[in-house]
């Protein structure tokens, strides 16, 4: 088993939907959570960090952390075509810099 | 300078080589990492250097090393290449005491 599993899609929703995305993990020690967008042959960007339960809201995008159940979220409303990457969640524990990271999910927004 | 650039972007090297990939971290940061990303996958922890010293290692073998500099600029070295190595490498950077690392377009190294 993983220690993250993210369903690699891929998604394709119309424009101006909500897109979901949704990974779990195994590690309870996993305190700081992230969501990075990787367009393609680039880096990855993060987009969101959290730290321990809870939801966070950045404009178009809200993560949500719920660590009794070891599910992380990332929801993108009002979704563009510029939305349409590779979206990574990854976590790590208060003692380790060492990210660990979910395969990705490939997202296109189609116009 | 802002934001971390890494060198070469692209490499091929044929099986057996060695290879060095660069890094230059963002500015203010120093603590550096470095990952591989299969095309597909996830990336995967190599290695992380805060002040000049190894701090942590992933799954890798010791053909895969690391130096980090007083700039905090950073190498990866891979020696014996195999043809699974072919993958793109990334350097992230971060100030310590801070998760959210900031990634490098990397270098995207193809083993013939």
């Amino acid at each position: 088993q993983k220690e993250v599993e993210q369903d690699p899609g891929p998604l394709s929703v119309p424009e101006g939907a909500i897109v979901s995305l949704n990974c779990t993990y195994s590690n309870s020690a996993f305190q700081y959570f992230m969501w990075y967008r990787q367009y393609s042959r680039k880096g990855p960007e993060l987009l969101m960090y959290t730290y321990s339960s809870g939801n966070k809201e950045d404009g178009r995008f809200t993560a949500q952390v719920d660590k009794s159940s070891k599910y992380i979220s990332l929801f993108i409303r009002d979704s563009q075509p510029s939305d349409s990457a590779t979206y990574l969640c990854a976590m790590s524990d208060v003692n380790d810099y060492k990210l660990s990271f979910g395969a990705g999910t490939t997202v296109t927004v189609r116009a | 300078e802002t934001g971390v650039t890494q060198s070469p972007t692209h490499l091929i090297k044929t099986r057996g080589q060695q290879v060095t990939l660069r890094c230059s971290s963002q500015s203010g940061h120093n603590t550096v990492s470095w990952y591989q990303q299969a095309l597909g996958q996830g990336p995967q922890f190599i290695f992380q250097y805060y002040r000049e010293e190894e701090n942590g290692r992933g799954n890798f073998p010791p053909r895969f090393s690391g130096l980090q500099f007083p700039n905090y600029s950073s190498e990866l070295n891979v020696n014996a290449l195999e043809l699974d190595d072919s993958a793109l490498y990334l350097c992230a950077s971060t100030d310590r005491g801070v998760h959210g690392y900031t990634f490098g377009s990397g270098t995207r190294l193809t083993v013939v």
